[in-house]
């Protein structure tokens, strides 16, 4: 079965700092991983996605993502956080051998503090 | 206007009642999906569509009912509102093709009192 898992339920960084929100995964085959944000009261949406070559992946708004398959992991990354970024987060994988099913994490609460 | 919409944006309704919530893409993408979002649960899938008339259960099926007559609409119906289906419920669609990230309608707000 598929699993993901985000270990932080809240993320606290000061503005311009490094930030990293942490997501482990669970499948049975190759997984497809995808970062998605939430603004409140708005729907999820697309920040980046694994799906083979390189294990750095980089997306929108300055975010990057490195897929680590030894430790089945895929953290979501940006080098300098803004207040903006503050956010839900949430990871999501999907293993090939399930079709289309997406598996979300419990999401990360991330706080970037000005 | 291209994209996912969802209607109505927010919904109070009493137990029992029957709640039917829309959901429109415009992409004719081939699945589509319902979820709800909870506090400490992250978003549960409930139902999902791959194609027109091609429905099948979620992790959290139980006192909803959908349909897909048409690629682009997919309506999700709470027969008999509970209060434990308060919730605020996400409608997402994706294009075929296991790579393909999916994209989210702007959520309903159900209250159920």
């Amino acid at each position: 079965a598929q699993s993901v898992a985000q270990p932080e339920d809240q993320v606290n960084v000061a503005e311009g700092n490094p930030l990293t929100v942490k997501c482990t995964y669970s499948v049975s085959g190759n997984p497809y991983l995808f970062w998605y944000v939430q603004y409140p009261n708005r729907g999820l949406q697309f920040l980046l996605k694994y799906i083979t070559g390189d294990n750095l992946v980089k997306g929108s708004y300055g975010f990057e993502a490195e897929f680590n398959k030894s430790q089945t992991s895929f953290h979501l990354k940006k080098p300098s956080a803004l207040v903006s970024d503050s956010a839900l987060y949430f990871c999501a994988v999907r293993d090939v051998n399930y079709g289309q099913n997406f598996v979300f994490g419990p999401g990360t609460r991330l706080s970037v503090l000005p | 206007d291209a994209g996912i919409t969802q209607s109505p944006r927010y919904k109070i309704t009493e137990t029992g009642r029957q709640v039917t919530l829309m959901c429109h893409q415009t992409w004719s993408h081939s699945y589509m999906f319902w979820y709800r979002q909870d506090l400490g649960h992250g978003l549960r899938l409930i139902y999902y569509s791959a194609a027109a008339d091609i429905t099948d259960k979620g992790e959290v099926p139980d006192g909803y009912v959908v349909s897909r007559s048409k690629t682009e609409n997919f309506p999700l119906t709470l027969e008999s509102a509970t209060r434990s289906q308060t919730s605020v419920y996400f409608c997402a669609s994706v294009a075929g093709g296991a790579y393909n990230e999916q994209f989210f309608g702007p959520g309903t707000r159900l209250t159920v009192l």
